[in-house]
């Protein structure tokens, strides 16, 4: 089955890394992904790892996958009162009664990040 | 400019009335989906569709219907029969059902009153 776990809260200083933590059983995922949600908004895709990859460097953000552990981080450089948000991890794993992938999605992870 | 139109963004509705909760794209995507969000959950996944004139059921469909006659447009309707729709409904789209980088809307809060 597919289970997507993140923790709920992380609280982070103005200025130091932030790294978000996600664990999920399905190990047929192709893709991972994080996405940022922003208060009363829609998601936005921060970025993505493929399965067979074990780090991705993008500006701020580095996505780091154990793929043996089935876990997922996202950590965020010199983290800004703009990343509050809640951050939510999601894993495509194919379908079963047809072709196709589908995303299953973690509870998010609030972020705040105090001045 | 490109992107996914949800419309509106504040709904109210009475208990036993239905409800249709619109979202357009114009990003020439075939894939388009409904997610249901509710507070300190994932979200979840109401309905689906491949391509125009197809949709499926996805893990929580019971209470919703949807209809895909235009490529750009998957409205969603919340009935009488979902037993609590009070929830923020995201749609969202992506290039083709094998590819799952889905771009969202900016979503619909509804309340039951």
């Amino acid at each position: 089955g597919e289970d997507v776990e993140q923790s709920l809260f992380l609280s982070v200083r103005e200025g130091d890394s932030s790294v978000i933590n996600c664990t999920y059983t399905d190990s047929s995922s192709t893709y991972l992904y994080w996405y940022k949600q922003e208060p009363g908004a829609g998601l936005q895709l921060l970025t993505y790892i493929f399965s067979n990859m074990d780090m991705k460097q993008d500006q701020r953000l580095t996505v780091l996958l154990n793929k043996k552990d089935k876990h997922l981080s996202l950590r965020i450089a010199d983290t800004q009162t703009g990343d509050s948000a809640i951050y939510f991890c999601a894993e495509s794993t194919p379908l079963i009664k047809a072709a196709g992938n589908k995303l299953t999605f973690g509870g998010g992870t609030r972020v705040l990040v105090k001045p | 400019d490109g992107g996914i139109t949800q419309s509106p963004k504040y709904l109210f509705r009475k208990e036993g009335q239905n409800v249709t909760l619109s979202c357009e794209q114009n990003l020439n995507h075939d894939a388009m989906y409904w997610y249901r969000q509710d507070p300190g959950q994932g979200l979840r996944l109401i309905y689906y569709s491949q391509i125009v004139n197809d949709f499926q059921k996805g893990d929580i469909a019971e209470g919703y219907s949807v209809s895909r006659e235009k490529k750009e447009s998957f409205p969603l309707t919340v009935t009488s029969a979902q037993k609590n729709p009070t929830a923020f409904y995201l749609c969202a789209s992506s290039i083709s059902f094998s590819d799952t980088e889905a771009f969202f809307g900016q979503g619909t809060r509804l309340t039951v009153v």
